[in-house]
Parts: structure tokens; C-alpha cells; sequence
């Protein structure tokens, strides 16, 4: 069974400070990692993705992405209100092209 | 930008129905999907299709089908529809090598009365 696993949250952060978003997934093929967002009543959206260990920053946005330990992270800097949705963190294990997704964690940014 | 494009935003529909929802992208992605979105259980691989007329199971295909007689259309089929098959489903679409992302279409709401 490959599972991925998230913190369901609410996760809370006044704006401004650093939001740390954790996934672990379970099968150790697994190959390329994804973090998509999702607003309430909207369809997910790709924000970031990273296939080597170590750190992928664009933006605000920074992947972490540690094979060995088999987590990866999502930290967004300088939170804003806007950021407030659900972060789902999805992975392919190699020679598939299914995604497995998690549950997703809720953010909620406080002005 | 991959445009992902579901037919309907909202619909509605009786038990009993036999019910489509249509997908179509844009980007010539050999791989199209169906999931179902419900609170707290996360999304729920319905149907994949890897090629024209060609399809794949899911982890939750029981009272679904879905047809591809072309590449850009993926649908799905409800054959007989019934009030727990109310949900978000969504279509995304991934190009053929390995590893690419998955892009949404904006979802639609089904409701089954």
C-alpha cells in the first residue's frame, strides 16, 4: 500500500511568519514529489515540485526533500492571508505515472 | 498553460439517472484521470487512461465507466446514479514521460437527489 501521509492541521500562522507544511510517504521508490493547493471550493493547483534531495526554492516557496528520511516539506515564507487553503502533498513512485495524494493540511494565515 | 476543461461547474440529477461529466484538455497529455473529492477522505482515483480507448481502474471504480475515443476527451459515466455518488469530481490531465505533474480541471460538483 503506498501511503502518504499529512497533518490535517488547521495549522495556524499570523501573517508575516514562516509556514512548515510535512509530508512522509511510505514507499521508498517513490520518485517525484509535488505540493499542490487547494481553495475551499476550487480544484488543486500545482505550486511546486522537486525530484532531488535538498532544497527547490521559487518565490516564497521552498521544497524539502530528504530520500532517506522519506519526507518532504513545504515552507512558505512571509505568509499572507492569501495563503489560507488546504496544502496536498502528492508523490509517483518510479515507473508509475499515478499520483498518490495525501489528505491535505489546512492553513489558515491570521492578518 | 495545460487548460483543463470540465463541462459542467454544477449539476444536478435524480437517482436512477444515467449521468456524464465531460473532460477536455488542451496540451495533447496522453494520460487523463477521474477523481472524486469528499471531506476528509481526500481524493479518490476513480479512472485513468493512458491512451485512446484505452482505460484503467482505479481504487474506486465500482458504478463508473468512462470512455476516450480521442485524446483530448476523457468522460465519465455514472450509470446508474445514486445519492452516494454525490461529490467533486475532478479530471486532470499529465503528459506521457514519467514523473510530470498531474493539472486540474476546475472541478464539478455533482448532486444526486
Amino acid at each position: 500500500q503506498k501511503e502518504v501521509e499529512q497533518n490535517s492541521g488547521p495549522l495556524s500562522v499570523p501573517e508575516g511568519a514562516i509556514a512548515s507544511l510535512n509530508c512522509t510517504y511510505s514507499d521508498r521508490g517513490s520518485q517525484s514529489f509535488f505540493w499542490y493547493r487547494q481553495y475551499s471550493g476550487k480544484s488543486p493547483e500545482l505550486i511546486m515540485f522537486i525530484y532531488s534531495n535538498g532544497d527547490k526554492e521559487d518565490g516564497r516557496f521552498t521544497a524539502q526533500l530528504n530520500k532517506a528520511s522519506q519526507y518532504v516539506s513545504l515552507l512558505i515564507r512571509d505568509s499572507q492571508p492569501s495563503d489560507s487553503a488546504t496544502y496536498l502533498c502528492a508523490v509517483i513512485v518510479d515507473g508509475a505515472n499515478n499520483l498518490f495524494f495525501g489528505t491535505g493540511t489546512r492553513l489558515t494565515v491570521i492578518p | 498553460d495545460v487548460k483543463v476543461t470540465q463541462s459542467s461547474r454544477y449539476l444536478v440529477k435524480r437517482t436512477g439517472e444515467k449521468v456524464f461529466l465531460e473532460c477536455v484538455q488542451d496540451m495533447d497529455h496522453e494520460n487523463m484521470f477521474w477523481y472524486r473529492q469528499d471531506p476528509g477522505l481526500g481524493l479518490r482515483l476513480i479512472y485513468f487512461s493512458y491512451d485512446v480507448k484505452m482505460k484503467e481502474k482505479g481504487d474506486i471504480p465500482e458504478g463508473y465507466s468512462v470512455s476516450r475515443e480521442k485524446k483530448e476527451r476523457f468522460s465519465l459515466i455514472l450509470e446508474s446514479a445514486s445519492t452516494n455518488q454525490t461529490s467533486m469530481y475532478l479530471c486532470a490531465s499529465s503528459s506521457f514521460y514519467e514523473s510530470q505533474p498531474q493539472h486540474f480541471g476546475d472541478g464539478t460538483r455533482l448532486s444526486i437527489l
